[in-house]
């Protein structure tokens, strides 16, 4: 069964501390992983990372993904408030054309 | 360009009745998922539509619920004489091709009461 696993589960760091997500996986056609930021309402798309060994960066967030070991992170410098979510992680099948998603990863981000 | 529109964006129906809940994709995506979250957990893919074709929906229920992407109008996910357990959050995704990102919609919270 396809399955992809994030951890922490829960992580709780004050302002301009920098954090690191985990996702893992275990699939059987990897095509790309995909990370996610869900606040209250819909996941808004952050990064697809289809190669490995390739950062993919955007302001302060960045990811990469090692598709020998499978698995991605990504890191967040300088936190803010704002960055307070659940972090979606979700891997897309070759063939099976859908997105197996984690558990997310819920950041608190305290003042 | 709007993005993937969900509604209705809650709906409260009492056990046996019917909820219909409906996505419109964003422009010139032709690719929709659904997805249900129910409270503290990751997203479970529910189906993956095309424009009148289901390609994949194995992580539908095989009772009560059914879901359609006609050529004209939104995707309809349908869920028939609800149950206090299909109280979630269901989001719809769209992309223009298979192989990229997907856009997700505000959600429907669906309350069975």
């Amino acid at each position: 069964e396809d399955k992809v696993v994030q951890s922490p589960l829960s992580l709780v760091v004050h302002e301009g501390d920098t954090v690191t997500l985990n996702c893992s996986y275990e699939v059987t056609n990897f095509r790309s992983l995909l990370w996610y930021k869900q606040e209250k309402k819909a996941p808004t798309f952050l990064f697809m990372l289809t190669s490995s060994g390739i950062e993919k960066k955007s302001g302060r967030l960045s990811s990469i993904l090692d598709k020998k070991e499978l698995f991605s992170i990504l890191n967040i410098t300088a936190t803010q408030t704002g960055d307070s979510a659940v972090y979606l992680c979700a891997v897309a099948i070759q063939g099976a054309q859908k997105l197996v998603f984690g558990q997310g990863t819920r950041l608190t981000i305290n003042p | 360009n709007a993005g993937v529109m969900q509604n209705p964006r809650h709906l409260v129906r009492r056990r046996g009745q019917e909820a219909r809940l409906r996505c419109s994709p964003m422009k010139g995506h032709s690719h929709v998922y659904w997805y249900r979250q129910l409270p503290e957990e990751g997203l479970k893919f529910m189906v993956y539509l095309q424009k009148e074709n289901i390609i994949d929906e194995s992580g539908m229920p095989k009772e009560r619920f059914s879901a359609e992407f006609p050529k004209e109008g939104p995707s309809i996910l349908r869920i028939q004489q609800v149950v206090r357990g299909d109280s979630a959050a269901y989001f719809c995704a769209s992309c223009s091709m298979a192989n990229t990102e997907a856009f997700f919609g505000q959600g429907t919270r669906l309350t069975v009461v």
